[in-house]
């Protein structure tokens, strides 16, 4: 089974910083790869899908990019409603989540 | 508009069984697979089982393998995850999502408490 690693597993960030936050898979995964953001109470919304697709509706800060087994989340000004964890998914070979990444504000 | 709405949950003791349902409304039904993904209380995602929109594929995960079953009926645009020999492990939130993947769209859940 392919593990979906997601680093760092929680960050810290200020409003208006750029934040990347990393998935690394144990083998390659051909960028099928999706980005989840749950924020807390509420179910998963879809952000990116195969690695660098913005889903209609999504803030254009929101960007995805990486091949292979690295994989990128990025955020190019943080703003407070971010505030959740991020959670990318493979279905390259079987369908795997990340453990995620808890996003707080500094 | 999209709505997806899981009921069925509840405690239920180690052993037993439970069925749950997610009605969809605001698409086609019949076009699009679904799924269900779990989430235990305070860890993350976990992807259970998919199904095609016609039903010819099923898939599910090696931890449920051999006791939840998938189904839908298109013509009341339901789907279904029948659980059976539950496990305290199998506590959790579980959601219906839309998509083959990716998920666009999700329920809000409904949450399964497996406890003596």
């Amino acid at each position: 089974d392919i593990q979906m690693t997601q680093s760092p597993p929680v960050l810290s960030a200020s409003v208006g910083d750029r934040v990347t936050l990393s998935c690394k898979a144990s083998q390659n995964i051909n960028k099928n790869l999706d980005w989840y953001q749950q924020k807390h109470g509420e179910a998963p919304k879809l952000l990116i899908y195969y690695t660098n697709n913005l889903q209609t509706g999504i803030p254009s800060r929101f960007s995805g990019s990486g091949s292979g087994t690295d994989y990128t989340l990025t955020i190019s000004s943080l703003q407070p409603e971010d505030v959740a964890t991020y959670y990318c998914y493979q279905y390259n070979s079987g369908w795997t989540f990340g453990g995620g990444t808890k996003l707080e504000l500094k | 508009e999209v709505q997806l709405v899981e009921s069925g949950g509840g405690l239920v003791q180690p052993g037993r069984s439970l069925k749950l349902s997610c009605v969809a409304s605001g698409f086609t039904f019949s076009n699009y697979g679904m799924n269900w993904i779990r989430q235990a209380p305070g860890k993350g995602l976990e992807w259970v089982a998919y199904i095609s929109s016609g039903s010819s594929y099923i898939y599910y995960a090696e931890t449920v393998k051999g006791r939840f079953t998938i189904s839908r009926d298109n013509a009341k645009n339901t789907l279904y995850l029948q659980m059976t020999s539950l496990r305290s492990e199998d506590t959790a939130l579980y959601y219906c999502a839309r998509g083959e993947p990716p998920f666009d769209y999700w329920g809000q859940g409904v949450m399964v408490t497996v406890s003596s």
